[in-house]
């Protein structure tokens, strides 16, 4: 059973470009959640998506979207990107409903927007 | 608004010393309290959750709903414990969305 893994490890873009993070989940998983970590901060809820719909969104922008694909792997897409944007991007995988199940996070994406 | 509040950015302690780590939240509802766990270098990780009720390498945390608090707490500190520390919260019916504090370092010197 493999972990929940993303790609790329880091990534450096300049402002105004877009950006695309990716994420598999834990093998079984059907629920995926995104979460942007500030440096000195907790993470912070983007979105969720169960089954391949978005089930729940934080306060972030449209510019974030995301995607679940039927193998249930996940996309999250940001536009416009600005300078704030700069942070740790974690997913999470978790079985079954998603009020229910312990979340396994992956590893991280690090972007830097210059 | 739902908000999870951990006062201490750094707590240092000796190795064989008590720990308690402070977790406020404020929910109107009933909420599902987590701590998770950064060890050095690797990933965020479920430590332990109020409903299951057990204790964890030693660490255990009540929820007190009068006091709104969910504190981590060991009574012997090892040095292996020494991470970043995360107290959320869940709400029913939200999707499953966890609301984080910003964190405490734990720090346990020999």
């Amino acid at each position: 059973e493999t972990g929940v893994t993303q790609s790329p490890t880091h990534l450096i873009k300049t402002r105004g470009q877009q950006v695309t993070l990716r994420c598999s989940s834990q093998s079984g998983h059907n629920t995926v959640s995104w979460y942007q970590q500030a440096l000195g901060q907790g993470p912070q809820f983007i979105f969720q998506y169960y089954r391949e719909e978005e089930n729940g969104r934080g306060n972030f922008p449209p510019r974030f979207s995301g995607l679940q694909f039927p193998n249930y792997s996940s996309e999250l897409n940001v536009n416009a990107l600005e300078l704030d944007d700069s942070a740790l991007y974690l997913c999470a995988s978790s079985l079954t409903g998603p009020n229910t199940d312990t979340q396994y996070f992956g590893p991280g994406t690090r972007l830097t927007v210059l | 608004a739902q908000r999870v509040t951990q006062p201490e950015k750094l707590l240092s302690v000796f190795k064989g010393a008590p720990v308690e780590l402070k977790c406020n939240y404020s929910y109107s509802g009933s909420p599902e309290l987590f701590w998770y766990v950064q060890y050095s270098r690797q990933r965020l990780q479920l430590l332990l959750r109020h409903i299951s009720r057990e204790s964890i390498k030693g660490f255990t945390a009540d929820l007190n709903k009068g006091e709104t608090s969910f504190h981590l707490k060991k009574p012997f500190a090892q040095e292996e414990d020494s991470a970043m520390y995360y107290c959320a919260l869940r709400r029913y019916n939200q999707g499953g969305k966890l609301i984080f504090g910003q964190g405490t370092e734990l720090s346990v010197k020999p």
